[in-house]
């Protein structure tokens, strides 16, 4: 079993759908959860990060941590095709420099 | 600014060659990082740097070669490298090793041939 399971799609919705990204984990250590959007040949770009458990919103993000489920959620409003990209989850324990990836989840938002 | 700028975007290179990468980053950051990435995978830790000196190496071979001139400097050394070594090659850096966020660069996409 991997630490951090993530569905890499692709998740094709059409434009102004409510997204929803999900990833589980195993390791009830971990402290910092973070999502990165990578669009195709660039790099990964932090959109999100939580420590501990709870919401977190900007913008049409939010960023939701059940450390109870071991379960972590991005949301994304009135998706626009400009956020069809990959998305990441990252996640990492307290003191230690290591983030432990998802697969990443394939979003195509079709016009 | 939470800028990581990375040089070349693109690097296409023979077997015998022997090129660099470099990163740069003026958010005063003291740790820096190399990932390799490939399609359709997330990001691979290659080396960290801590204050300017390296801290973890993930068994990566000998013919990829880190250097940390300076604190806002990282380069990576490339020889003799092979055709499954081309990849995206990602660095990135935080305001110490173990900070929470990291921020990424653009990458450079390495072509062996």
């Amino acid at each position: 079993q991997k630490e951090v399971e993530q569905d890499p799609g692709p998740l094709s919705v059409p434009e102004g759908a409510i997204v929803s990204l999900n990833c589980t984990y195993s390791n009830s250590a971990f402290q910092y959860f973070m999502w990165y959007r990578q669009y195709s040949r660039k790099g990964p770009e932090l959109l999100m990060y939580t420590y501990s458990s709870g919401n977190k919103e900007d913008g049409r993000f939010t960023a939701q941590v059940d450390k109870s489920s071991k379960y972590i959620s991005l949301f994304i409003r009135d998706s626009q095709p400009s956020d069809s990209a990959t998305y990441l989850c990252a996640l990492r324990w307290d003191s230690n420099y290591q983030l432990i990836w998802g697969a990443g989840t394939k979003l195509i938002i079709k016009p | 600014d939470t800028e990581v700028t990375q040089t070349p975007k693109h690097l296409v290179m023979g077997m015998t060659n022997k090129k660099s990468l470099k990163c740069e980053q003026h958010m005063g950051h003291r740790a820096m990082y190399w990932y390799k990435q490939k399609a359709k995978k997330p990001p691979e830790l290659m080396f960290v740097y801590s204050y300017e000196k390296l801290s973890i190496n993930e068994s990566v071979p000998s013919r990829f070669s880190p250097e940390c001139p300076n604190s806002s400097l990282l380069n990576l050394h490339l020889h003799a490298l092979q055709p499954e070594d081309s990849a995206l090659y990602l660095c990135a850096s935080s305001q110490v090793e173990t900070a929470d966020i990291q921020y990424f660069g653009a990458g450079t996409r390495l072509s062996v041939l």
